[in-house]
């Protein structure tokens, strides 16, 4: 399967504890992109890059929040600290660059986090 | 006023209608417009994009655009039992905005 993957698809933690996802985009993407949905939302953008480059970044997004793709392949994203408030869904979605379908996202199948 | 809105649903349709779904957005400069469906505890899947003002058509789907009224809409021919999900609206401008979707029930 050369979909995006995400790993764990679950993780429960105590609130205080450091949590990390990685995400594996489709092999040829250049762009990465990182969401959070909670139910009855709709995805809410946190980041993305462009290969290793963090190009932009939610100002929704607090400082316990930290994604890295060093290679410009896989990407994790770091909660540290975390909160109840960020039980959700995170998603991971990746897209081509300069095939003339920008920003045409393809998703993982996401990583629950449950802050108890 | 938020980025993208779209009526949260319910809607309900019966086997074979039409479903239409509709999006408004704010922000102007938007370039990029899609639709993704999402079932009950999955993640998002792309079925439609559109890019320039009309119609643009994809087996049982419709996607139409209007810039000038900062509408998107999503019509389903022929709708299906399993048409019923989430559908969200997503613009691509200065940043990436999705609306919160509206539920869809196709009653067979």
């Amino acid at each position: 399967d050369t979909g995006v993957s995400q790993d764990p698809r679950h993780k429960i933690t105590k609130r205080g504890q450091n949590v990390t996802f990685r995400c594996d985009p489709i092999s040829e993407h250049n762009r990465l992109y990182w969401y959070r949905q909670t139910l009855g939302q709709g995805p809410e953008f946190l980041t993305y890059f462009q290969n290793e480059a963090q190009l932009e970044k939610s100002r929704l997004l607090s400082d316990r929040f930290s994604a890295e793709r060093p290679k410009g392949s896989f990407s994790t994203l770091e909660i540290q600290r975390t909160e109840q408030g960020d039980s959700a869904m995170y998603l991971c979605a990746s897209s081509p660059l300069g095939s003339g379908r920008y920003n045409e996202q393809f998703f993982g199948p996401g990583t629950r986090l449950t802050v108890l | 006023q938020k980025e993208v809105e779209q009526n949260s649903g319910p809607l309900s349709v019966p086997e074979g209608a039409i479903a239409s779904l509709n999006c408004t957005y704010s922000d102007r400069v938007s370039q990029s417009f899609f639709w993704y469906r999402q079932y009950s505890g999955k993640s998002p899947e792309l079925i439609m994009s559109i890019y320039s003002n009309g119609d643009k058509e994809d087996g049982r789907f419709t996607a139409q655009l209007n810039k000038a009224s900062q509408y998107v809409s999503l019509l389903i021919r022929d709708s299906q039992p399993s048409d019923s999900a989430t559908y969200l609206c997503a613009v691509s401008g200065n940043q990436f905005y999705f609306g919160t979707g509206t539920s869809l029930t196709v009653i067979p």
